[in-house]
């Protein structure tokens, strides 16, 4: 199985900052990366699919990059309603595996 | 609009069986490919299992396998998840998926549309 290692697992940042989170795959996943986002008490939502393509509706302050193993997702400028957990997903092969998380609090 | 919608969640004793159910709107459902994933009370995701858009071929974590079963009713747009011999361990929101092919060097799978989740309790 392919494992998905997120960094940090926790954030603090302030609105209006930009922070940055990575997901490091066991294997190469030639860019089958994707990105969610979960908000407490909801369904995770599709961010970020292919490594760096922006699902339909989702603010352009939010992109992703990587390749072979290693991936990140950026948000600029952060609003309010970016703070949330954020998952990582390796899409190449099954089991699809997840990254433990990253929680992005308001400091 | 896409909207999955699941049931059938509960409160279940240790080796007995539930089944879930999932609803799904607002697409051609036949023509997709159909997952769920789960996820334990303050903990991260978990895929469990996927099928083809004809059911034909049917995918499983190795903790399910032999347990569990995942079907779909084309004709109603209804995805299941049939669980057996259930443990403390698969408790759990259980969210119905929609599985959306991508293409880059290889191709590649990702979850585009989620629903609200059914919560599923395994104890005595």
């Amino acid at each position: 199985d392919i494992q998905m290692t997120q960094s940090p697992t926790s954030l603090a940042a302030s609105v209006g900052e930009s922070v940055t989170i990575t997901c490091l795959a066991s294997e190469d996943i030639y860019g089958s990366l994707v990105w969610y986002q979960q908000k407490p008490g909801k369904s995770p939502q599709l961010l970020i699919y292919g490594a760096t393509i922006l699902e339909d509706g989702i603010p352009s302050r939010f992109s992703g990059s990587g390749s072979d193993t290693q991936y990140s997702l950026k948000i600029n400028s952060l609003q309010p309603e970016d703070f949330a957990s954020y998952y990582c997903q390796n899409g190449l092969s099954t089991p699809r595996t997840f990254g433990g998380g990253t929680k992005l609090e308001l400091k | 609009e896409v909207q999955l919608v699941e049931s059938g969640g509960g409160l279940v004793q240790p080796g007995r069986s539930l089944k879930l159910s999932c609803a799904a709107s607002g697409f051609t459902f036949s023509n997709y490919y159909m997952a769920w994933v789960r996820q334990a009370p303050t903990k991260g995701l978990e895929w469990v299992a996927s099928i083809t858009n004809s059911g034909g071929s049917t995918y499983y974590r190795d903790s399910v396998k032999g347990r569990f079963t995942i079907s779909r009713d084309n004709a109603k747009s209804t995805l299941y998840l049939q669980m057996d011999s259930l443990r403390s361990e698969d408790t759990a929101t259980y969210y119905c998926t929609r599985d959306q092919l991508g293409a880059a060097i290889y191709p590649y799978w990702y979850f585009d549309f989620w629903g609200p989740g059914t919560m599923v309790t395994v104890s005595s």
